[in-house]
């Protein structure tokens, strides 16, 4: 069974840092690109970044691009978003998600999410 | 970016009724060299993640009910449920992955009547 489990998550001042991971089980991890998506409260989804299946890709929304990096320890099975800079804007649920072919593009849907993790921007 | 606009932000339709959300990209996500469109379509009930549910355009997910279909190309895209059930009371999104950044509509709101 696929799993995929966020944390780090937290409230944070503005220009304060915090990373995210995301623990995945259940697929063989290194075979597929990794997202994360966020959802502020009562809003719609928005991509945040994605990473290829050997972090020789990466992209990012224009609204995080310098102040996020994403990045994966295939090793560990694991899924991380460095955030820095952070601003009010950033608060959000913050949810991992699996691409949903094995490839190094980041070109597919999401087949699998976790329940996200909260990150709340606040002084 | 290629910007996805839903219609309408939100509908009510009565159970066993038929429910239809509208997807309009401001590109083409048809992509000539496999002749596929990169659309698909996520239903998100309250408190939980969303679920891919329709991929390519209209290649139902495994395990999603006959009841939900998919059609269109190109730019404009429809998400059809046949009859609609309590269960499928949620926020529906469409996203294209023909190119980064990937981007979402706003979503649609189903509810019953």
């Amino acid at each position: 069974e696929v799993q995929l489990v966020e944390s780090g998550g937290g409230l944070v001042q503005p220009g304060r840092s915090l990373r995210l991971s995301c623990a995945a089980s259940g697929f063989t991890f290194d075979d597929y690109a990794m997202h994360w998506v966020r959802q502020a409260p009562g809003k719609g989804l928005e991509w945040v970044s994605g990473i290829s299946w050997n972090s020789g890709r990466t992209d990012y929304a224009d609204s995080v691009k310098g102040r996020f990096t994403i990045s994966r320890d295939n090793a560990k099975n694991s899924l991380y978003l460095q955030m820095n800079s952070l601003t009010t804007e950033d608060t959000a649920l913050y949810y991992c998600a699996k691409g949903a072919l094995p490839a190094a593009i980041l070109n597919f849907p999401f087949d699998y999410w976790g329940q996200g993790t909260l990150v709340t921007v606040s002084s | 970016d290629i910007v996805m606009t839903q219609s309408p932000d939100s509908l009510a339709v009565s159970l066993g009724e038929r429910a239809t959300i509208n997807c309009k990209s401001s590109q083409s996500v048809l992509y000539s060299s496999d002749n596929k469109n990169y659309l698909t379509w996520y239903q998100q009930k309250p408190g939980q993640p969303p679920k891919m549910i329709i991929y390519w355009a209209s290649t139902r997910e495994s395990g999603v009910p006959d009841r939900f279909s998919g059609s269109g190309s190109g730019t404009d895209f429809t998400l059809t449920i046949s009859s609609l059930q309590a269960e499928d009371v949620a926020v529906y999104y469409c996203q294209q992955y023909y190119t980064t950044p990937l981007t979402f509509g706003g979503g649609t709101k189903v509810e019953i009547k």
